[in-house]
């Protein structure tokens, strides 16, 4: 059975680096084909994709946010981490990882998701 | 840059057929997957590769894809349908993920 969820701070101040880790069960990043992605949506609006990343370390990312993030993955610890720097009220939102199918991308199990509030 | 466009809201009585639109140029070359959305829960997908559905999602959703539109259909709407329905497709060429801007299903 497939799980993911997401953890860290529920509030950061502007101008401070977001960082989230999503804990995997079920799979394994480290297996070939296997991919994860994150996507976050403020309150009240659309779903956002920001990024994903493969088994191999490929990473995508989305041009609004690509000179301020960064996805990792640790094999070892079956996780996968976000980093958002510099981040403004504009970041506020529940963020959301996912596994992505094996045929296309796309997101066939979500974690939870966890809300996070940029604010002094 | 791709854009996705969804209507708002739409709305249907229950046992009727709720059809969601989804448009964006040359859609009909890219896979199409669709998601529901209910309050304060997480996307749940719905529809995958245009027209396949997921274990355990009902055969009254069903997908299509032609052209510059992309659609879910819903049949025999029931109340449990009502929620917040987004297209999502993956540019290959831009390497990029991108999402409609979703659509409330209302139940009447």
């Amino acid at each position: 059975q497939i799980t993911l969820k997401e953890s860290g701070p529920t509030l950061v101040k502007p101008t401070q680096t977001l960082t989230l880790t999503c804990s995997l069960a079920g799979f394994s990043i480290g297996s070939s084909g296997v991919s994860v992605a994150w996507i976050r949506q403020p309150p009240g609006k659309a779903l956002e994709w920001l990024a994903l990343i493969y088994w191999d370390d490929t990473t995508r990312y989305s041009p609004s946010v690509k000179s301020r993030i960064a996805v990792t993955k640790d094999a070892s610890k079956n996780q996968v981490v976000l980093s958002l720097t510099n981040v403004d009220a504009e970041d506020t939102g529940t963020y959301y990882c996912a596994h992505i199918g094996y045929s296309g991308v796309y997101f066939d199990h979500w974690g939870p998701g966890i809300l996070v509030t940029v604010s002094s | 840059s791709y854009v996705l466009t969804q209507p708002p809201s739409v709305s249907v009585a229950p046992g009727q057929t709720a059809r969601i639109s989804c448009g964006g140029g040359d859609i009909g070359s890219k896979m199409v997957h669709w998601y529901q959305q209910k309050p304060g829960q997480a996307p749940v997908l719905v529809v995958f590769d245009n027209d396949d559905r997921p274990s355990g999602i009902p055969a009254r959703f069903f997908g299509s894809n032609s052209g510059t539109t992309a659609s879910l259909t819903i049949g025999s709407v029931e109340v449990g349908d009502e929620a917040d329905y987004y297209c999502q497709v993956y540019d290959s060429d831009l390497s990029q993920g991108l999402f409609g801007g979703g659509t409330k299903l209302t139940v009447l």
